[in-house]
């Protein structure tokens, strides 16, 4: 089973705060690192797929990097919203063997005090 | 509009009786797959399914079973559900190179 870590487990900031959360993954083997927004009482849904080393993605405010090299992606928040409040997951695949699965990390638990 | 369905919503059930899970998608994905989610421990894979016909077990298998014996269903199957695998289970999809597309989930509770 592959190791996809995601730090911190949880936290809280105060509406207007910029943040970030981290992702590790095994730096051998690299497929793809995608990110996934998870709000209480519906699906995940996709807010990133990352497939190239020092890739960076945007999405509105929502951003994030990848480094490959050394097995790790940052998702940042810029001016958090209480609307951003959600659980934020990370899943890795990796480019041997059966590679169209994903390994979930444990996600991040962002909540946003208005 | 594309979407994963996965039915029933909520069900809660006795130890040892038969029930499936239904998943249904409409984007014509190769790759669909089952996790379930618990408290503490992320979203883990039971089954994936690369194509029709073809399964195998993810991290958690044990005490379920899959079929796909056509593109857009993938059933999860409890021969004999236990009260263990009380969860929330999702169903989910995606091509070779997509995000994956979820269900609205499954609140299965065996009593």
């Amino acid at each position: 089973i592959l190791n996809v870590e995601q730090s911190p487990q949880s936290l809280h900031v105060q509406e207007g705060d910029s943040t970030n959360f981290t992702c590790s993954f095994p730096s051998s083997n690299f497929y793809a690192l995608h990110w996934y927004r998870w709000e209480t009482a519906k699906s995940p849904e996709a807010l990133f797929v990352m497939t190239l080393n020092g890739d960076e993605k945007k999405k509105g405010r929502i951003s994030a990097t990848l480094n490959t090299k050394e097995g790790y992606s940052y998702l940042y928040i810029k001016g958090s919203q209480p609307e951003d409040s959600a659980t934020y997951l990370c899943a890795f695949r990796h480019s041997g063997g059966s590679n169209y699965k994903l390994t979930f990390g444990k996600g991040t638990l962002l909540t946003v005090n208005p | 509009e594309a979407q994963v369905t996965q039915n029933p919503r909520y069900l809660i059930t006795v130890t040892g009786k038969k029930l499936t899970v239904t998943c249904s998608q409409n984007m014509n994905h190769e790759y669909m797959s089952w996790y379930r989610q618990d408290p503490g421990l992320g979203l883990r894979q039971i089954y994936y399914s690369m194509n029709v016909e073809v399964t195998d077990k993810g991290d958690v298998p044990e005490g379920y079973k899959v079929s796909r014996k056509e593109k857009r269903n993938f059933p999860l199957i409890l021969e004999s559900p236990s009260p263990n695998q009380t969860s929330l289970y999702f169903c989910a999809s995606r091509t070779g190179v997509s995000e994956a597309f979820f269900g609205q989930g499954t609140r299965l509770t065996v009593v």
